[in-house]
């Protein structure tokens, strides 16, 4: 099992939809939690980190269930400029900073 | 402020040929400091991670190694490259540390041929 798993995608969805991206992750003692933005041929960018009590940034909101080991990200309101990838990425030891691992990714098409 | 550099931005080499990338980081002190792989349309593969000078974890078997010979700086070496090591290779770094603020800041990246 891969210590961090995503909807294979792609999505493709209308400007203005409600788009949903699921991740779970394998290892119970991970303790930070982020969602990074990929265009293409470019190097992931920091889109949100991922706090228990749930966040907003504007039209994203990102949560996190330890219970089940899964976060989310909602993004409401899509723009045709939110078509990039999405990945996952877990803080996979307890250490000092440890390993971050990042999931296949998820790539999302916004159409007009 | 904190900057990450890493170079060539593009790379052709030929198979059987070793191979040097460069990252440093500019701006904080004893980052961690990471070398993920990215294939085609796939996702990132951790390849190496570093807490400290020296201290270096491999993550996945191969003809690739690196080393941390200063705090800031990570370099990723092969003696001969493979077809298969085709990629774009990014570096990466983060705070150390527990919990929140240890997300990490990437690279531009290289985009390596091997043919």
């Amino acid at each position: 099992r891969k210590e961090v798993e995503q909807d294979p995608g792609p999505f493709n969805v209308p400007e203005g939809a409600t788009v949903a991206f699921n991740c779970t992750y394998s290892n119970s003692a991970s303790q930070s939690f982020f969602w990074y933005r990929q265009d293409c041929r470019k190097e992931p960018k920091l889109l949100m980190s991922v706090y228990s009590s749930g966040n907003e940034d504007g039209r994203f909101t990102a949560q996190l269930n330890r219970a089940s080991q899964y976060i989310s990200l909602l993004i409401r309101d899509s723009k045709l400029s939110d078509s990039a990838t999405y990945l996952c990425v877990v803080n996979s030891r307890y250490n000092q900073g440890g390993k971050l691992i990042f999931g296949q990714g998820t790539e999302l098409s916004v159409k007009p | 402020s904190q900057t990450i550099h890493q170079w060539p931005a593009t790379l052709v080499q030929p198979v059987g040929s070793p191979l040097s990338l460069e990252c440093t980081v500019e701006g904080t002190s004893n980052p961690n400091l990471y070398w993920y792989r990215q294939a085609a349309g796939r996702g990132l593969q951790l390849l190496f991670y570093s807490v400290g000078i020296g201290q270096i974890s491999s993550e996945v078997p191969q003809n690739l190694s690196a080393s941390r010979p200063q705090d800031r700086q990570f370099i990723l070496s092969s003696k001969k490259l493979l077809l298969s090591d085709s990629g774009f290779y990014l570096c990466a770094w983060s705070r150390t540390g527990k919990g929140k603020g240890t997300e990490a800041f990437f690279g531009q990246g290289t985009r390596l041929t091997v043919v």
